[in-house]
């Protein structure tokens, strides 16, 4: 089955500064790449997805690239500030049903004011 | 316009007790998912369902483990004799349908902690 490696594991950065998460997949069927967003006590929230036949989306401060050779997909956060800060993680599907997700570890994002 | 409703928030349970934790999907959405996060590990897939079928539960333990999505009412993931293995975040995603395009939306979850 998939497998999906997230790093890094923690991430500490700077108000104004930007944040990369990069995101690995085993499963060459893989076509759709989203990343959600947690905060402390509650679930997660899509923040942007990719499919497999585009290799860059962007949504105001936040980019996601995708790389079908080398099967990795990154997410990018610029003028990143305090309320960024969260757990992200990727994730990745090759099933027909979109629902059916194989989440990375995630990555704990602190931004310092 | 309401989100995915679980509840409870939190359920404590003792060990061989049953524990039902309940999803409501958004209005309008007829797929619903199951997701487990054990401490500070990524969400894995438990059951796929769609009203009165189970779709895929190739992520489901083979044992205690339960869950239905009647004609009316809420989904339920049911667990029957609770152990203390079974602590973690449950939670429930929905989407209007299966195909491309479709994006899944999370409810806030239950915490099960098993005493």
């Amino acid at each position: 089955g998939e497998n999906v490696e997230q790093h890094p594991s923690t991430l500490s950065v700077q108000e104004g500064d930007s944040a990369v998460i990069k995101c690995t997949y085993s499963d060459s069927a893989s076509n759709y790449f989203p990343w959600y967003k947690q905060e402390l006590g509650k679930g997660p929230q899509l923040i942007i997805d990719i499919r497999s036949n585009v290799g860059e989306k962007k949504d105001q401060r936040i980019a996601v690239t995708l790389n079908k050779t080398a099967k990795h997909f990154s997410l990018h956060i610029t003028e990143t500030q305090p309320e960024d800060s969260a757990v992200y993680f990727c994730a990745a599907t090759s099933g027909t049903s979109y629902g059916k997700l194989t989440f990375g570890q995630g990555t704990i994002l602190t931004v310092h004011p | 316009n309401a989100g995915v409703m679980q509840n409870p928030r939190h359920l404590v349970r003792r060990r061989g007790q049953e524990a039902r934790l309940r999803c409501s999907p958004m209005k309008g959405h007829s797929h619903v998912y199951w997701y487990r996060q054990l401490p500070e590990e990524g969400l894995k897939f438990m059951v796929y369902l769609q009203k009165e079928n189970i779709i895929d539960e190739s992520g489901m333990p083979k044992e205690r483990f339960s869950a239905e999505f009647p004609k009316e009412g809420p989904s339920i993931l049911r667990i029957q004799q609770v152990v203390r293995g079974d602590s973690a975040a449950y939670f429930c995603a929905s989407s209007r349908t299966q195909g491309a395009g479709e994006k899944l939306f999370f409810g806030s979850g239950t915490q099960l902690s098993v005493l």
